[in-house]
Order: structure tokens, then sequence, then C-alpha cells
């Protein structure tokens, strides 16, 4: 099983619909979730970060997280043809030598105008 | 803008020679990461340096090293390099802190191709 798991895609949806992007993670004390979105040659960027069980707003985002369901989401509202991107998914962990992050495969979004 | 430059942005090398990419952390971050990005895959890994020192090691050989300075540069050494060394080279830094979240912001990246 892989530490981070995200559907490849790609997901599409039509502009001005909601974008629906699901994590599953298998180390149960991984504390600190994040997302990043990453455009095709670019870097990732963080758009979101989320650390307790609930939903998290910032403008048309909201990342949702279930530590008991060890699932993170995140939802885009009004999407845009600008938030066609890989999605990718990050858990902060902690282990025996430091701290460090792993990465999903990332979801491809497809926004169609 | 993170704040976070690294240098070279696209290097072309050969098999067996040896690479030196480099990082300039956004100011005040004491904690850099570097990570490996295949084409299609998220980012892998390498290793993490917090004041100076390694912190913490992925799944990645010897062959793969490393160094911060107190100026908040650092750079990722490869040698003998490998033709599935071909990717792109994320440079990451964050402050870590005590009850900190330690959100990571990523430089834009070295692309690496190995002939």
């Amino acid at each position: 099983q892989k530490e981070v798991e995200q559907n490849s895609g790609p997901l599409s949806v039509p502009e001005g619909a909601i974008a629906s992007l699901n994590c599953t993670y298998s180390d149960r004390v991984s504390q600190s979730f994040f997302w990043y979105r990453q455009y095709s040659g670019k870097s990732p960027e963080l758009i979101m970060s989320i650390y307790s069980n609930g939903d998290k707003e910032d403008g048309r985002f909201t990342a949702q997280l279930n530590k008991a369901s060890q699932y993170v989401s995140l939802l885009i509202r009004d999407s845009q043809p600008s938030d066609s991107a890989t999605y990718l998914c990050a858990v902060k962990k902690r282990d025996n030598y430091g701290q460090n992050f792993v990465f999903g495969p990332g979801t491809r979004l497809s926004v169609l105008p | 803008e993170t704040g976070v430059t690294q240098s070279p942005t696209h290097l072309i090398k050969t098999r067996g020679q040896q690479v030196t990419l480099r990082c300039s952390s956004q100011s005040g971050h004491n904690t850099v990461s570097w990570y490996q990005q295949a084409l299609g895959q998220g980012p892998q890994f390498i290793f993490q340096y917090y004041r100076e020192e390694e912190n913490g090691r992925g799944n990645f050989p010897p062959r793969f090293s490393g160094l911060q300075f107190p100026n908040y540069s650092s750079e990722l050494n490869v040698n003998a390099l490998e033709l599935d060394d071909s990717a792109l080279y994320l440079c990451a830094s964050n402050l870590k802190r005590e009850r900190s979240y330690n959100e990571q912001f990523f430089g834009p990246g070295t692309r690496l191709t190995v002939l």
C-alpha cells in the first residue's frame, strides 16, 4: 500500500461546476495535510493546509479532513479553466529521523470551458 | 513568489558525470528539503537539512548528498549520474519551530536531463 494515494485522473469538470479531489493516507499518526497545485512545467504551489478534522474554507477552495477514515479531500467551487492543473496531496509525517512530507502521485484536473 | 530560488533552471549532463544544484531558501527558514519529481509522478523526498545537518533521508542512494549553509542556501550533489536521474529537482524551505505546521514552499525547480 502506498503511503499517500490519489486518483491519477484526468478528472474533467465543466466550468462553474464543483471539482472534488480525494486523497487517502496510510500512516495513522500523520498530523498535517496539504494540497498543492502544479501547473505543467512549474513547481508545486501551496493552496491549502489542514490539521484538524472537519472543513477548512479559503475562497473557492475547501479542504476536508477525516482522520478516522484517513481521508482528506479538496473541493473547488465554481471551477475555472485556470484551475486546470495537477493537484498534489501531501502528508507531513514524523519518523525517528527528522520529518518529511510524503506526496501522492497527483490528480490531473481539466476544467472545460 | 515563495522567496525560494534555484539554479540553474535547466541542465544537461551525460551519464557518469557529477552535478551540483543550488537553492536559496526563504529568509529566516531554517529547514530545507530536496525532492525529485519524475515526469507524471509526485515529488519524492530525497533529504532534509535543519541547521546545517541532515535531518531526514528518503530512499535515495549515497551518491545523492547535500549541504546547507548558514546563509540559508543549500546544495544537492549527485555523483555518477544515471539516465533515471533525469527529473525535476525541487527545493522546499520552511521554518521549523514548536507548534508549527511547517508549511513548505517550493522553488521553481531545476530540470536535469541525463543523456
